[in-house]
């Protein structure tokens, strides 16, 4: 069973425009969000993270939301730019869950058209 | 970029034969884990350790076994290896437990034949 789901496989959007990624977690116990970035051939980046004491953080153009009723957060872009394509990968963990690892969810593969 | 590295980077070997898989840190991190990544299922922990000696198992340990003897050595070996075995393994470091930041390693690319 998912407890952490992308929905979107793929999303295009335009140069200069606002991405939007989404993900959609069910573990209650899950207290802590990041995302990374992969590019092909390379290990997952850090992005940005959030905690479930905040619904918003922020990063020069990078900005993560959570929604902890929906439990559901996303990433916004903006503006995008050409080498934010990349697969996008949300991922949680539970601060009390010790040092058992991220669960991932299975990736967004984001394309900025020019 | 934290300090880890992965080798070897490519490995392809045949079915049966044992593999092993080394990430190497320089942070001084105490905590380290490797993870697979298939087509249609994003990351997936295999084992991790929270210390010198000190290992568990994740989500997909079936068929790895791994060792720590050293804080900033963490090898994963496949004892007998399998084509469900063929994937990109990465490594990753933390400095503390849960409600941290994970750094991956570049990942090993195995091709089970």
């Amino acid at each position: 069973d998912q407890q952490v789901k992308q929905n979107s496989p793929s999303l295009s959007v335009q140069e200069g425009r606002i991405s939007i990624l989404n993900c959609d977690y069910t573990n209650s116990m899950f207290d802590y969000f990041l995302w990374y970035k992969k590019y092909p051939a390379e290990g997952p980046t850090f992005l940005i993270s959030i905690s479930s004491i905040k619904d918003k953080n922020e990063d020069g153009r990078f900005t993560v939301f959570l929604n902890k009723s929906a439990k559901h957060l996303s990433l916004h872009i903006v503006p995008s730019q050409p080498g934010d394509s990349a697969v996008y990968f949300c991922a949680a963990s539970a601060v009390s869950g010790g040092a058992d690892g991220l669960t991932f969810g299975k990736g967004t593969h984001l394309i900025i058209q020019p | 970029d934290a300090g880890i590295t992965q080798s070897p980077r490519h490995k392809v070997t045949e079915t049966g034969t044992p593999v092993t898989l080394r990430c190497h840190q320089t942070e001084n991190h105490r905590y380290m884990y490797w993870y697979r990544q298939d087509p249609g299922h994003g990351l997936r922990l295999i084992h991790y350790s929270y210390g010198v000696k000190d290992t568990d198992k994740g989500e997909v340990s079936d068929g790895y076994s791994v060792s720590r003897s050293k804080t900033e050595d963490f090898l994963l070996t496949l004892e007998s290896a399998t084509s469900s075995q063929t994937s990109v393994y990465f490594c990753a470091i933390s400095g503390l437990a849960g409600g941290e930041t994970q750094y991956f390693g570049p990942g090993t690319r195995l091709l089970v034949l």
